[in-house]
């Protein structure tokens, strides 16, 4: 089943604790997004990736970090959590961003509450 | 910079049509996507436009107007589960990036 996975679903940490939400896509696809999503805000995009070893910021990626070493994978880390990244992540992938035959597919999400 | 409208909520009965609109600004535009989120669910696809027009996909159409920066879902023959956010996003002409609306929560009743 084509599907894009992510782990952990839900995580409660604490300020400071480092953690990475691994992200996993079986569709081959070369592009790969980071997006949070808060009430009122919509959906935002904190990192992207056209490609294994290219990756560029987002809207909104202070506080976090991301890697492509491999073309299915794609982690977020977020080195030192502060509260206002309580969130609500998504993890996408896609053939690419302009939509059309390129449509993302995204991942269940993640509820990340930093207290 | 890249910015999206669209209404943030919208009311309506089972069996009725709705339409949502949004008009964008952005720097290089590619095409308009729409997006439906269920409570506490991922977005899923549910219609594109690339070019001027209207495109039909069962009971949803999308429509774009390029020269005016804008376009809308229709939805039709409206039921209940149809309750649910709708995103517009914009992707650019580099295809680096799909810029997302703030949402449109649309409640059905009954």
């Amino acid at each position: 089943e084509a599907q894009v996975t992510q782990n952990p679903r839900y995580l409660i940490t604490v300020t400071g604790k480092k953690l990475t939400v691994t992200c996993s896509q079986n569709m081959n696809h070369e592009y790969m997004s980071w997006y949070r999503q808060d009430p009122g805000l919509g959906l935002r995009q904190i990192y992207y990736s056209m490609n294994v070893e290219v990756t560029d910021k987002g809207d909104v990626p202070e506080g976090y970090k991301v890697s492509r070493k491999e073309k299915r994978n794609f982690p977020l880390i977020l080195e030192s959590p502060s509260p206002n990244q309580t969130s609500l992540y998504f993890c996408a992938s896609s053939l690419g961003a302009r939509g059309g035959e390129e449509t993302q597919y995204f991942g269940p999400g993640t509820r990340l509450l930093v207290l | 910079g890249q910015s999206l409208e669209q209404p943030s909520e919208v009311t309506a009965v089972e069996g009725a049509i709705v339409q949502i609109n949004c008009t964008y600004q952005t720097s290089g535009f590619y095409g308009l996507s729409w997006y439906q989120q269920h409570d506490g669910g991922a977005p899923t696809f549910l219609s594109y436009n690339a070019l001027d027009g209207l495109e039909e996909t069962g009971r949803f159409s999308s429509f774009l107007s390029r020269s005016d920066s804008y376009g809308y879902l229709l939805l039709q023959e409206l039921q209940m589960k149809d309750s649910a956010s709708y995103f517009c996003a914009v992707s650019n002409q580099a295809g680096t990036a799909l810029i997302f609306g703030k949402g449109t929560t649309l409640s059905v009743s009954s």
